[in-house]
């Protein structure tokens, strides 16, 4: 079974427009943690965040929120006023406590920001 | 800067030519990754070193193979390219685990 669902494959927006990307997993652990990379079309896979599952704290850095909610097994990323730049596949990924060697990496989700 | 170097970016070898990957760390990560990643695909986990200790995904092919000579180091050796063992090959490290992974540039194979 899939552990970590990002429906959305590809999304385009016209700049300046907030954009949600989504994020659903699974587990059965109770100590596990969430991660978002960004990869550009250099191909380097970039880490923006890490969350545990103890905590719920919604986090914003700067133009990026993202959104954990565990009753609903989700961590979405939201890009406020998205820019050129932003363009870029985008990884959800879940790490659990007991395997933690692995990550289980979301299909990507492809956002192309319009000028 | 701290960072996770891998060399070559773009390697070209011929069917069944062996051919091996590096990478070079200078975060002092004392875990070491390599992943797959085909196009428009997630990256695939093929093995780690937790320091000197090897752990090899279930499904990684015996085709490949990797060594970790010293912290810094990690090289991806694949004995016999095949038409499918084209991809890009993403190198990562952490410090422990499961913490965040930082990765390397990427190098692209293609096999002719």
């Amino acid at each position: 079974a899939q552990k970590v669902t990002q429906a959305q494959t590809e999304i385009s927006v016209v700049e300046k427009e907030d954009v949600t990307l989504d994020c659903v997993y699974e587990t059965r652990d109770t100590t596990y943690y969430l991660f978002w990379y960004k990869q550009p079309p250099s191909g380097e896979l970039v880490f923006l965040i890490r969350r545990n599952s103890f905590d719920e704290q919604n986090e914003i850095s700067g133009r990026y929120s993202w959104n954990f909610q565990k009753s609903t097994s989700s961590f979405n990323f939201t890009i406020t006023a998205s820019q050129v730049v932003d363009s870029a596949v985008y990884f959800c990924a879940l790490s659990e406590a007991d395997t933690g060697n692995q990550f289980y990496f979301g299909t990507g989700t492809s956002l192309t920001v319009i000028p | 800067d701290a960072m996770v170097i891998q060399n070559p970016r773009y390697q070209v070898t011929q069917f069944g030519k062996p051919v091996t990957l590096s990478c070079s760390q200078t975060l002092n990560h004392n875990v070491m990754y390599w992943y797959q990643q085909k196009s428009s695909q997630a990256p695939k986990l093929l093995f780690h070193y937790y320091d000197k200790d090897f752990n090899n995904e279930a499904d990684t092919p015996d085709n490949f193979q990797s060594r970790r000579p010293n912290t810094s180091f990690c090289f991806l050796d694949i004995r016999s390219p095949g038409l499918g063992d084209a991809a890009m090959y993403l190198c990562a490290t952490s410090r422990n685990r499961p913490n965040e992974q930082f990765f390397g540039p990427g190098t692209r194979l293609t096999v002719l």
